[in-house]
């Protein structure tokens, strides 16, 4: 069974602090990709990553795949209270599946 | 970017009642539809693949009989839950899978009373 552990479930935080948000496997993606989701709504999608060693940024965030598409981070720079919500990593399994991490509950305080 | 759509977005009904969620592609045509749930402030468990024309694939534990899924055309996916129960109330995502990407709908809050 394919498993993403994703670290930490939980993250309060000052306006204007750095935050990593790590997912790691022991099995290979073919791609991985990062969601938020707003209380009440679906999962928005963020970026997907695809070649390992990959490094993605937008605007603050900066989304890295492991060199053996094992692993990803979601970096985010100076975090404001309107990055607050539930961030979530999905890896693609090949088979169409997304195996998704336990997600990260994000709270920016002003 | 694709727009996913569900109907209705909030439903509460007495338990014993059958409740039907709908779920459409509404630019793109998806022959592989998913369907998650999801508890508070946890992550989504996907629950059944839906493909266009047959039958849908449930993961382990999911009762197919409790939880209806028709794909009857490739951009309408319906999940139906039967005989529901308080311990179903829970929000319900669905997908759909289109450009080599899973687009999420909105999702439904089933409250069961």
């Amino acid at each position: 069974t394919q498993l993403l552990e994703q670290s930490p479930q939980f993250l309060s935080i000052q306006e204007g602090e750095n935050l990593t948000v790590y997912c790691n496997s022991s099995s290979v993606f073919s791609s991985l990709q990062w969601y938020r989701q707003e209380p009440g709504e679906g999962p928005v999608l963020l970026v997907t990553v695809v070649t390992g060693g990959e490094v993605k940024k937008l605007k603050r965030l900066t989304f890295q795949f492991g060199d053996a598409r094992k692993d990803s981070s979601l970096h985010i720079t100076a975090a404001q209270p309107g990055d607050t919500g539930l961030y979530l990593c999905a890896g693609d399994n090949q088979g169409g599946k997304l195996i998704f991490g336990q997600g990260t509950e994000l709270s920016v305080k002003p | 970017g694709a727009v996913v759509s569900q109907h209705p977005s909030r439903v509460i009904c007495k338990s014993g009642t059958s409740v039907k969620i709908e779920c459409r592609s509404l630019d793109f045509q998806a022959t592989t539809m998913f369907w998650y749930r999801q508890f508070p402030k946890k992550s989504l468990m996907l629950m059944a693949t839906s493909n266009e024309g047959s039958k849908a694939t449930y993961e382990q534990g999911v009762e197919k009989d409790k939880f209806l899924i028709n794909h009857a055309s490739l951009t309408l996916s319906t999940l139906t839950v039967t005989s529901a129960h308080p311990e179903d109330s829970s929000f319900y995502i669905c997908s759909a899978s289109g450009m080599d990407t899973q687009y999420f709908g909105p999702g439904t809050r089933l409250t069961v009373l």
